[in-house]
């Protein structure tokens, strides 16, 4: 069956320090990948998507950038943290096709900049 | 671009009783997915129904069923006879040729006894 892991769950990291949050997934190939962030009772705002190894698509012009160095793998990283970049962020993996259409979330990483 | 929109942010039906959840989004595309997410206070995010555009008829899951106007751009969930556990956050979703998923902001949904 297809999974999805992402961690940590819960981060919280200083002003100006590194981000690197991480997401695999099993059960499948070639997906597409997806990062999102969520304010606190707010909508998903698409950050990153990937079609395919080393193929990433940002939506948000930001402090953040994304990677994907493996087909099932995908990175969420920045260099230097704002305190604007705390929020709840989730990742997906989605799979499009005539027989199976469906997206499935991980558990989301809490991030607090402090 | 595909946009997504959620003119209700918050809703609220009583126990048994049936809602209706808006939805409209904005494409050029013919062939394309929508979705209807379910975000408890847990946060995670649970597929309550999914449409493809290709096919004219409704999709239903239980108490969950939509009303897919492709003309018209909408795609709304009605949930009937409520239960407290439906309480939630519910995100309409779009993704296309393009794989981009597109999700609306939200409608938060109270059940009441």
């Amino acid at each position: 069956s297809q999974t999805i892991h992402q961690w940590p769950a819960t981060l919280v990291q200083p002003v100006g320090s590194p981000l690197s949050l991480e997401c695999t997934v099993e059960g499948t190939s070639n997906p597409n990948l997806y990062w999102y962030r969520q304010a606190a009772g707010r909508g998903l705002q698409l950050l990153f998507y990937s079609v395919g190894i080393g193929q990433i698509s940002s939506e948000v012009p930001q402090n953040l950038s994304a990677s994907r160095p493996q087909d099932r793998q995908f990175i969420l990283s920045s260099k230097k943290l704002l305190l604007s970049d705390s929020g709840f962020y989730l990742c997906a993996w989605s799979v499009l096709n005539r027989r199976y259409t469906e997206a499935f979330f991980g558990q989301g990483t809490r991030l607090t900049v402090v | 671009a595909q946009t997504v929109t959620q003119s209700q942010p918050e809703m609220s039906v009583q126990e048994a009783e049936t809602v209706t959840l808006s939805c409209t989004y904005d494409t050029s595309e013919s062939d394309y997915y929508l979705f209807w997410y379910k975000q408890p206070p847990s946060r995670q995010m649970i597929l309550v129904i999914r449409q493809e555009a290709y096919k004219q008829q409704n999709a239903t899951e239980n108490r969950f069923s939509v009303n897919f106007q492709k003309a018209a751009k909408s795609f709304s969930l009605k949930i009937s006879d409520s239960q407290l556990g439906d309480a939630a956050m519910y995100f309409c979703a779009y993704t296309g040729t393009a794989s981009k998923l597109t999700f609306g902001t939200g409608t938060r949904l109270q059940v009441t006894l």
